[in-house]
């Protein structure tokens, strides 16, 4: 069973001030993705992650995945209020089609 | 384009009721799938389709049921309800396996 771990859970850090979110998962997978879920919201597609050593950027935020070492890493550059969210991180079981997710880190940043 | 859309977004039952949840997904995407989400459990995967087939079905009991349409609009059904399946439910879609899932609002149904 494909298991994803996700740490911290809970985060709190200053506007302006840098900081990574990990994701490590159990067993081989090819497909990791990351989402973004404000409160009573529904869940935003952020980055789509497909080979090893892929790297995408989008605005204060970076993912990377390492398919050898299993992790993925969110990191935020620069924090902003806005990027107040829980996030998520998800992988795709090679053998089936469903994504299982981690517990999601609930980020807070603060002035 | 027009994201994915869920209905009803809001529902109250009592238990033993059942309820069927829809969802149509982005114009052209041929997978949905579906996802539980609750505070204990977070969120868990219920079930996908694929041109109206079920591939894949996750670890909930038979009272959970689905289905897709050939126009892909799919629905959830879940009989007997109990109180432990108040939960948000969110239904996903996308073109294939390895692109990415766009989520709907989802519907939140609570059970009494």
């Amino acid at each position: 069973e494909l298991k994803v771990e996700q740490n911290p859970l809970f985060l709190s850090m200053q506007e302006g001030k840098n900081y990574t979110i990990y994701c490590n998962y159990s067993t081989t997978s090819d497909r990791l993705y990351w989402y973004r879920q404000d409160p009573g919201k529904s869940l935003e597609s952020l980055f789509v992650l497909l080979s090893n050593g892929a790297v995408k950027q989008e605005g204060r935020l970076m993912a990377s995945l390492d398919t050898k070492a299993r992790l993925s890493t969110l990191h935020i550059t620069a924090a902003v209020h806005d990027l107040s969210a829980t996030y998520f991180c998800a992988v795709g079981e090679n053998s089936g089609y469903a994504l299982n997710f981690g517990k999601g880190t609930s980020l807070l940043v603060t002035p | 384009k027009a994201g994915v859309t869920q209905t009803p977004r809001y529902l109250i039952k009592t238990r033993g009721q059942q309820v069927t949840l829809s969802c149509s997904p982005i114009s052209g995407h041929r997978s949905v799938s579906w996802y539980q989400q609750t505070p204990g459990q977070g969120l868990q995967f219920l079930f996908e389709y694929f041109s109206e087939t079920q591939r894949n079905k996750g670890n909930f009991p038979g009272r959970f049921s689905g289905r897709q349409f050939s126009n892909s609009r799919s629905e959830m059904n879940v009989s007997t309800l109990e109180l432990g399946d108040s939960a948000l439910y969110l239904c996903a879609s996308s073109h294939d396996l390895r692109e990415t899932q766009y989520f709907g609002p989802g519907t939140r149904l609570l059970v009494l």
